[in-house]
């Protein structure tokens, strides 16, 4: 079974300033690894994916995220924020290989950020 | 827009009563996956259709049942309906059967409410 601890319900910060958004994994089997971005009323689109090769993944809006096999971690990073980036994300699993590649997310409990000018 | 429509937007429904919650995926899309979204079991994966085969299956309640038609849309059906059972309900597309090569696109969801 997976579960997905995302260690910060809220994390508030200022516009500019950089931002760390903490995941970690718990994986009997290897997984692929997710970033997802929910704005408000809206359904959720993919910020960026981890399926193999180099630890460190870029994504779409400047994000990036860092997968450690060792901490079974995967945090969420930008070095500069804005207003437009204030939106619930939520760092996912999917059991990779054989049967276990169904595509099934398994969902952290989210962590809305809230980007202050 | 994703591409993935979800009727309707909102269901207000009473306890005991059954709905059905429409989705059609991304052209081109073989995959529907079907997730809950409450404010005290967070996101939760449901169900998945491959190419009108289920695929997977998740923490989804004997009351409810999901199936994909020939033309690819799904349809989710809630039965016995409790107030447990108001949340946002989205649907997702993807092209193939997993992950790898594909990514999961998702709907705005239908928000139904159980009095």
């Amino acid at each position: 079974a997976q579960s997905v601890t995302q260690l910060d319900s809220q994390v508030p910060v200022f516009e500019e300033a950089p931002v760390e958004l903490r995941c970690n994994y718990s994986s009997s089997v290897s997984v692929y690894l997710f970033w997802y971005v929910q704005y408000p009323n809206q359904g959720l689109q993919l910020l960026l994916k981890y399926l193999s090769g180099s630890t460190l993944v870029k994504g779409i809006n400047g994000f990036e995220a860092e997968f450690n096999k060792s901490q079974t971690s995967f945090h969420l990073r930008k070095p500069s924020v804005h207003i437009s980036d204030t939106a619930e994300y939520f760092c996912a699993v999917s059991p990779s290989g054989g049967s276990g590649n169904t595509g099934k997310l398994i969902f952290g409990q989210g962590t809305t950020l809230q980007v202050k000018p | 827009d994703s591409g993935v429509t979800q009727t309707p937007k909102h269901l207000i429904t009473a306890t005991g009563q059954r709905v059905t919650l429409r989705c059609s995926p991304r052209s081109g899309d073989l995959s529907v996956y079907w997730y809950q979204q409450s404010l005290d079991q967070g996101l939760q994966f449901l169900i998945q259709y491959y190419n009108g085969e289920e695929r997977a299956k998740g923490n989804i309640l004997e009351r409810f049942s999901a199936q994909q038609f020939p033309d690819l849309h799904s349809e989710l059906n809630l039965s016995s309906l409790e107030l447990g059972d108001s949340a946002l309900y989205f649907c997702a597309s993807s092209v193939g059967r997993g992950p790898r090569t594909d990514t999961q696109y998702f709907g705005p969801g239908t928000r139904l409410t159980v009095l």
